[in-house]
């Protein structure tokens, strides 16, 4: 059984297309994360949601909206794909929010590719 | 911002041999550190981790080393075996944070 699952795995699109990537965790934990990994493999926060409330949200487009509609699941839309946004993204999940063993779990990825 | 760093993008060793992998960490209100480890073509996965009031934590062939002192974070990997080939990323948090915050990796080749 899959802790953090993510559909699609590669999703190949055109440029100005709309699309949306959905996790899923059955490990019961309160916090979700949405993380992208470029091509020189840096890993970037860019939302979190504690209980579908959103609790990070750093400095990523507008095109992108997250939406959680429960606790144990975090979608990621994004509007007007552009070429730039061709990366791995990454969902996981942690039992809280913050500090000390607070262990984050990781889906395995969906490779977005824009042409 | 703060940020965990790295200091080789890249490391290769022959099996066998012991591995060790640094990372230098700017922020001293971080208090909880963890190794990832991602192999190609699938997320990060929890290898190790370490809170403040430690120096030191073993875990099976992985051992991480924290010096406070110099904001240093170092996994060693005895015995290396191919299948550890991967990238290597730490993290860090605090108890202010709200979100791991990783370094940029190492790339792990272990050759036969």
């Amino acid at each position: 059984d899959t802790a953090v699952s993510q559909t699609p795995k590669y999703l190949v699109t055109q440029m100005g297309n709309d699309k949306s990537i959905k996790c899923e965790q059955n490990l019961g934990h309160d916090t979700m994360y949405w993380y992208k990994q470029d091509s020189k493999k840096f890993l970037k926060i860019m939302f979190s949601y504690n209980n579908k409330e959103l609790i990070i949200n750093e400095t990523v487009p507008n095109r992108f909206s997250p939406k959680s509609p429960d606790k144990a699941h975090l979608n990621l839309h994004i509007n007007s794909l552009e070429l730039g946004d061709s990366a791995v993204y990454f969902c996981a999940s942690s039992p809280s929010g913050r500090g000390d063993g607070n262990t984050i779990y990781f889906g395995e990825g969906s490779w977005l590719t824009v042409v | 911002g703060e940020s965990v760093g790295l200091h080789l993008p890249t490391l290769s060793v022959q099996e066998g041999d012991n591995s060790i992998i640094n990372c230098a960490y700017s922020n001293s209100a971080s208090d909880y550190f963890i190794w990832y480890k991602q192999e190609s073509g699938k997320g990060p996965q929890f290898i190790i981790d370490i809170r403040s009031n430690m120096d030191k934590r073993q875990g099976q062939r992985v051992t991480v080393l924290l010096n406070k002192t110099v904001k240093h974070l170092s996994l060693q990997i005895a015995a290396t075996q191919p299948g550890d080939s991967a990238v290597y990323f730490c993290a860090e948090n605090s108890q202010a944070g709200t979100a791991l915050i990783f370094g940029k990796g190492t790339t792990l080749s272990v050759s036969s």
